[in-house]
């Protein structure tokens, strides 16, 4: 069974930096692109980004290019999202997804940032 | 961007009944590879996206043959036949030919 488990959210305060992780299971990590897929509390779904299946290239959302970064272990089978300089506007659920830009077949639990000082 | 209008914003529907859902993109969703990647979720209340159809009219592994996706270029239809309980939720369009965009979902509730 495919498993996505994202962590590392919370209560940040604006400016802040904060990096969520993504620990997946019942599939070869190492094998599928990965993505996060942040939905806002009044519900707008934005493509956050996403990593090649080796980690050798990220593409990003334009808007969120200089202030999001993409990484990813596949030994650790781990997807993670650094977020810098963080605004009230970063509030939101943030979904570890599988798959590349063309859908998105499996999704995390999601988890909860806010930002707010 | 590729802006994604769905229609209407709420629908209700009796058990046993068929809906349809509108999807609109403001550009072709035609890829230069010839594949169109509009694609269809639902959100059940207090849970996680899942996806239903992929590639505009492919149902993904394990969702029942109740669910049909049609359309080309820009206009997209899903159809839901013979409504069950647990088809209620918000339903997302959502294309990856550009940057991935969603639409902002169509509530569906029981009548």
């Amino acid at each position: 069974e495919v498993q996505l488990v994202e962590s590392g959210g919370g209560l940040v305060q604006p400016g802040a930096s904060l990096k969520l992780s993504c620990v997946a299971s019942g599939f070869t990590f190492s094998d599928y692109w990965m993505s996060w897929v942040r939905q806002t509390p009044g519900k707008t779904m934005e493509w956050i980004g996403d990593i090649k299946y080796d980690g050798s290239y990220t593409n990003y959302a334009p808007s969120l290019k200089n202030r999001f970064t993409i990484s990813r272990d596949n030994a650790k089978s781990t997807l993670y999202l650094q977020m810098s300089n963080v605004r009230s506007e970063d509030t939101a659920t943030y979904y570890c997804t599988r798959a590349g830009t063309d859908y998105f077949d499996y999704w995390g639990q999601g988890v909860m940032v806010t930002v707010s000082s | 961007d590729v802006v994604m209008t769905q229609t209407p914003v709420s629908l209700s529907v009796s058990l046993g009944g068929q809906v349809s859902i509108s999807c609109r993109s403001s550009q072709s969703l035609v890829h230069n590879n010839g594949n169109t990647y509009l694609s269809w979720y639902l959100q059940k209340p207090g849970q996680s996206p899942q996806l239903l159809i992929y590639k505009v009219s492919n149902r993904f592994s394990g969702i029942s043959d109740r669910f049909s996706g049609s359309g080309s270029g820009t206009d997209f239809t899903l159809k839901i036949s013979r409504v069950e309980p647990d088809d209620l939720g918000v339903y997302y369009c959502g294309q990856g030919t550009q940057y991935p965009t969603f639409g902002a979902g169509t509530k569906l509730e029981l009548k």
